[in-house]
């Protein structure tokens, strides 16, 4: 199983938007709604923000917000803030209980 | 609370082998499917095993599928990772995490486990 791919980097400004790409193929994200994303500081484990592509873990902003598109699925993160620099990451169902995560992007809050 | 805690980690020479443990608890630990997850020092994340509630259900990353093993003791609240023939490439820390709906909502703070000679 490849990794999902991402772009390395994304930023905006406090109070602006960024959407980061999450691409797969056909036989993962394009396959099933079972989309996840994730945020990650340094030095700590991953949270949960996003499930089933669209569904927000009760206790995440609903600054953040998810959709899919064919083989793409995107995480938008509105309203920027401080604490929202991180690092993100999305992962996919990939058929036979195997999953795969993406390569990761890092959110800059300038 | 939802609590994962590992242990097991440490530094293991190339071909040696190590067993991770993972402690729950705060939740009913037989009633939830489990992962392994780890990550290389400054990499991303990687998805490794996937073990279901009764351990009829477990698959492997190609990575370590025939090196690694994943099993459960539902009467402990405990999981496990036995990894063999480990490589300089399998340093990384290694989540405990539970699996929610094709995703993890709950992660363990992870255990370093550093593969080198």
């Amino acid at each position: 199983q490849s990794a999902l791919t991402q772009p390395p980097s994304a930023s905006g400004s406090p109070g602006q938007s960024v959407t980061i790409s999450c691409t797969g193929t056909s036989s993962d994200v394009g396959a099933y709604n079972y989309v996840s994303w994730y945020q990650q500081h340094p030095g700590k484990a991953p949270k949960l923000m996003i499930y089933e592509v669209t569904k927000r873990p009760s206790g995440v902003p609903d600054r953040f917000s998810g959709s899919k598109s064919g083989n793409t699925a995107s995480l938008t993160v509105s309203g920027l803030q401080a604490e929202d620099e991180a690092d993100y990451y999305c992962s996919s169902y990939a058929d036979s209980y195997n999953y795969v995560f993406g390569t990761g992007t890092k959110v800059t809050v300038l | 609370e939802v609590q994962m805690v590992e242990s097991g980690g440490g530094l293991v020479q190339p071909g040696g082998s190590l067993r991770l443990s993972c402690s729950a608890s705060g939740f009913t630990f037989s009633n939830y499917n489990m992962d392994w997850v780890r990550q290389a020092p400054g990499k991303g994340l990687e998805w490794l095993s996937f073990i279901s509630t009764t351990s009829s259900t477990i698959s492997y990353a190609d990575s370590v599928k025939g090196r690694f093993t994943i099993s459960r003791d539902n009467a402990k609240d405990s999981l496990y990772l036995q990894m063999d023939s480990l490589r300089a490439e399998d340093t990384a820390v290694y989540y405990c995490a539970r699996h929610y709906r094709g995703g993890v909502d709950y992660w363990g703070q992870g255990t370093l486990v550093t593969v080198s000679s």
